[in-house]
């Protein structure tokens, strides 16, 4: 059973500052991987996917690193800003069978 | 072109009553899916639907829950008798084959 996790659970920076999230998940076997954002009382936004084919993608600040092998994925955030500030998701989903599965979540905080 | 939509955005709900969640998909997206948000717990998977079918419905409660996706109109969960456990945030998503999910708003439902 594929269980992913992300450590810390809350994370406080000063603005301005570059940050890492860290996910893992169990199971290597994964199809993609899925960073989110999810505001306060709020749905969830797509950032970044990555194929389990790919090592990385990137979508202005935001850079997502993935190692299969060793079933880790960081979230890398450049020059970060008060907006930044919410809770952020990884998911990942297996091949031939498209659910995602959750992690818990990194509170983030942007500190201004 | 519209993200996914989900009405309503909250419900309220007496014990015993029965909870009618709507969503439709953006555009072009045939693969529905259906994930729930207990409080202060990560997001579950509940059911995955594509048109007139149900794919994968392995994290359904076994009673009470259906979910359904016709070929004409928006996918709806279905909660009959509702309990105070039932309080959640019910989020759809819609992707086509293998690519990102996007998520909707969510329906917060509040069982009393």
């Amino acid at each position: 059973k594929q269980e992913v996790t992300q450590i810390p659970a809350a994370l406080s920076v000063p603005e301005g500052e570059n940050l890492v999230l860290n996910c893992s998940f169990t199971d290597s076997a994964i199809y993609n991987l899925q960073w989110f954002r999810q505001d306060p009382g709020k749905g969830l936004t797509s950032l970044l996917l990555i194929q389990s084919s790919q090592r990385e993608q990137t979508s202005g600040r935001l850079n997502a690193s993935l190692d299969k092998s060793s079933g880790r994925s960081t979230l890398y955030i450049a020059a970060s800003q008060p907006g930044d500030s919410a809770t952020y998701l990884c998911a990942v989903s297996a091949f031939g069978n498209e659910k995602l599965t959750f992690g818990t979540g990194t509170r983030l905080t942007i500190i201004p | 072109n519209a993200g996914v939509m989900q009405n309503p955005r909250h419900l309220v709900r007496r014990r015993g009553q029965e909870a009618r969640l709507r969503c439709s998909p953006m555009k072009g997206h045939s693969h529905v899916y259906w994930y729930r948000q207990l409080p202060e717990e990560g997001l579950k998977f509940m059911v995955y639907l594509q048109k007139e079918n149900i794919i994968d419905e392995s994290g359904m409660p076994k009673e009470r829950f259906s979910a359904e996706f016709p070929k004409e109109g928006p996918s709806i969960l279905r909660i009959q008798q509702v309990v105070r456990g039932d309080s959640a945030a019910y989020f759809c998503a819609s992707s086509t084959t293998g690519e990102t999910q996007y998520f909707g708003p969510g329906t917060r439902l509040l069982v009393l």
